[in-house]
């Protein structure tokens, strides 16, 4: 069944980790999206990609980093997590232009 | 700058009780319109989306939506709500520009009563 993945579900994690959100999905899209989400609010665009070996920084100025070496698979790496950086985190995917989005359950992310 | 308003933060309900949230835009043509429904510890499932045509849009779950560009309004409406309904609901549209990317409103959440 097509769909997009995103591991681990949760995670708490100490101050100055370095971490990686996994978000793979099996739908063939060429483009993949990465949102914040902070409870109560709007949903923040950082990062988004159109294929393989094209990445771009999103609305939302944000300190982690994204990958796109194959196409199913949008990595996003946090250097050094800080408290800052709790929230939800949540993986898109798309087949075109307004078309809708097709997301991941997310990651909840948890710096202490 | 185009923007999607949605007024009501919270909202409750009893089961089997009508629903309509409301969503506003700001866009000066035709927009992409889209409706999602985000269960609790979940990612956001597309409900329903409109892009030209009959104003009236059918979903998935029971849910329709109804397009007004006299108002700049697309409402979600749902004529008998189920306790399994309740979830934070999220009107979205298309951006003007690189039309793949979507702007959020910030939710309107839903409880519904037995």
């Amino acid at each position: 069944e097509a769909d997009i993945y995103q591991t681990p579900r949760y995670l708490v994690i100490g101050t100055g980790k370095k971490i990686t959100l996994e978000c793979s999905q099996t739908m063939g899209h060429d483009k993949m999206y990465w949102y914040q989400q902070d409870p109560g609010m709007e949903l923040h665009l950082i990062h988004y990609s159109y294929g393989v070996n094209s990445t771009e920084k999103g609305d939302l100025s944000s300190e982690s980093t994204v990958s796109r070496i194959r196409t199913e698979h949008f990595p996003l790496t946090l250097e050094s997590a800080r408290p800052s950086h709790t929230s939800q985190y949540l993986c898109a995917s798309s087949d075109g232009d307004a078309t809708g989005y097709t997301f991941g359950s997310g990651t909840r992310l948890t710096v202490v | 700058a185009q923007s999607v308003t949605q007024p009501d933060i919270h909202i409750t309900v009893s089961e089997g009780a009508s629903l309509e949230l409301r969503c506003n835009y700001s866009y000066g043509a035709t927009p992409y319109l889209f409706w999602y429904v985000q269960s609790p510890g979940q990612g956001l499932q597309l409900l329903l989306k409109y892009f030209s045509g009959d104003t009236l849009v059918q979903g998935i779950k029971g849910f329709e939506a109804e397009f007004k560009r006299s108002q700049s309004s697309f409402n979600l409406r749902k004529p008998s709500v189920h306790w399994s309904d309740a979830a934070e609901y999220f009107c979205a549209v298309a951006r003007s520009y690189n039309t793949d990317k979507l702007i959020f409103g910030t939710g309107t959440r839903l409880q519904v009563f037995p």
